[in-house]
């Protein structure tokens, strides 16, 4: 699979657009793009997934580069309850049942 | 529907013992995958499990085993516990291993540590 590399943290402020960078410059044609979020002491929760397109749904959207060698996701509001530590993970396992997350990115949202 | 549940919660072993962790899946999910999170670093795939078989398996040694049973509950087994064991083991149940459906939900989670 695909390594993934994100900033380590991130701030932003309470009900900006949160814009979460992600590269993953190694990726083959068949692998998807993951992000999940972790929120502290709970499991990981899915937000979104894509393959080539843009893709949008009611908690945030991805923007897929056309190379795609980088992909960023977007909180359109952030809030406080948004704050969590957000995984970017490349895999080829066709069902994203088979992940390995990184380091992921800690966004701080602030009032 | 009941979401995936986990356990038990917080687990406390001595190297060379064996643990079993016990997951329940959500309602109409047949596959269940295992991760293992360290403290400070990102959950990493074990394996999962489908149809009662193993279907896939992370880069971990063969002391970690795992059963799923008709109800699609699992098992995640450890033998010969090391100190490195100590982690959040999180259960993840899916509807698929196969096709477009790519949300996982995870559970809570068990804390091991291993003294």
């Amino acid at each position: 699979d695909a390594k993934t590399t994100q900033p380590p943290s991130m701030d932003c402020a309470e009900g900006r657009a949160a814009n979460l960078p992600c590269n993953h410059s190694t990726i083959s044609g068949n692998e998807y793009v993951y992000w999940y979020r972790q929120i502290h002491s709970q499991g990981p929760q899915y937000i979104i997934h894509g393959l080539k397109n843009n893709e949008t749904n009611e908690m945030a959207s991805l923007i897929i580069t056309e190379d795609r060698k980088s992909s960023t996701l977007i909180l359109p509001h952030a809030t406080l309850r948004d704050t969590a530590v957000y995984y970017c993970i490349v895999s080829g396992d066709n069902a994203g049942n088979m992940l390995t997350f990184g380091g992921g990115t800690r966004l701080m949202v602030k009032p | 529907e009941t979401g995936v549940t986990q356990s038990p919660t917080h687990l406390i072993k001595t190297r060379g013992q064996q643990v079993t962790l016990r997951c329940s899946s959500q309602s109409g999910h047949n596959t269940v995958s295992w991760y293992q999170q360290a403290l400070g670093q990102g959950p990493q795939f074990i394996f999962q499990y489908y149809r009662e078989e193993e279907n896939g398996r992370g880069n971990f040694p063969p002391r970690f085993s795992g059963l799923q049973f008709p109800n699609y509950s699992s098992e995640l087994n450890v033998n010969a516990l090391e100190l490195d064991d100590s982690a959040l083991y999180l259960c993840a149940s899916s509807r698929s291993s196969s096709g477009s459906l790519h949300e996982q939900f995870f559970g809570p989670g068990t804390r091991l540590t291993v003294l």
